[in-house]
């Protein structure tokens, strides 16, 4: 149990250029979640995968977000056209769901800095 | 609505117990957690309760569940420098919805 994998751990980018974070969870998990952190603030549900179904998204997630896990195991969340607004820590997070259960385990997390 | 509510700061002296509570409205949870992020770190699992327990102790750790008024608790016995941290309370169906945290502080 290497524990939930990110990368990078940190971007700066400019303003409206695409940015493209990867999270490998820890084996085994069927379930992938992606939160977003800002300073002072506790972690924001963005959106979870079961396997390779993306199960739901917040409102948070604008058009210009899009996450895919496509063989169930890794996941990839690409923010287009970054703005200033989308600087935060994005944190992912696995878990097993069904007949066995474990509690949310994050990763370190991915930094982005837009200036 | 989901949503969880916990006071934003806490100090205690060394050596005491620290509480930390929190209030949540979904009574379909079935879990809750208690995460703890040290700054500039990740967030590290404390604990967790199912929804059908009232209590769970865990070393200098015990968690209160009162579902009826949808109140948690954590309470850490003997508080240490290295307790210092935020800690966040969180309630789960599907997704994981988390408060702000609490930030404790251990005063000498």
């Amino acid at each position: 149990d290497t524990g939930v994998s990110q990368n990078p751990r940190h971007k700066i980018t400019k303003r409206g250029q695409n940015v493209t974070f990867r999270c490998d969870p820890i084996s085994e998990h069927n379930r992938l979640y992606w939160y977003r952190q800002t300073l002072g603030q506790g972690p924001e549900f963005l959106t979870y995968f079961q396997n390779e179904a993306q199960l739901e998204k917040s409102r948070l997630l604008s058009d210009r977000f899009s996450a895919e896990r496509p063989k169930g195991s890794f996941s990839t969340l690409e923010i287009q056209r970054t703005e200033q607004g989308d600087s935060a820590m994005y944190l992912c997070a696995s878990s097993v769901q069904g007949f066995s259960y474990s509690p949310l385990h994050f990763g370190n997390g991915t930094r982005l800095t837009v200036t | 609505g989901e949503d969880v509510e916990q006071s934003l700061f806490l100090s205690v002296r060394e050596g005491d117990s620290s509480v930390i509570n929190c209030t949540y409205t979904d009574s379909s949870s079935t879990y809750l957690y208690w995460y703890k992020q040290e700054p500039g770190a990740g967030l590290q699992l404390l604990t967790y309760i199912f929804s059908n327990m009232d209590m769970k102790q865990d070393q200098r750790l015990t968690v209160l569940l009162n579902k009826k008024d949808k109140h948690l608790s954590l309470r850490i016995a003997d508080t240490q420098t290295g307790d210092s941290a935020i800690y966040f309370c969180a309630e789960a169906h599907d997704k994981i919805i988390f408060g702000k945290g609490t930030r404790l502080h251990i005063l000498p």
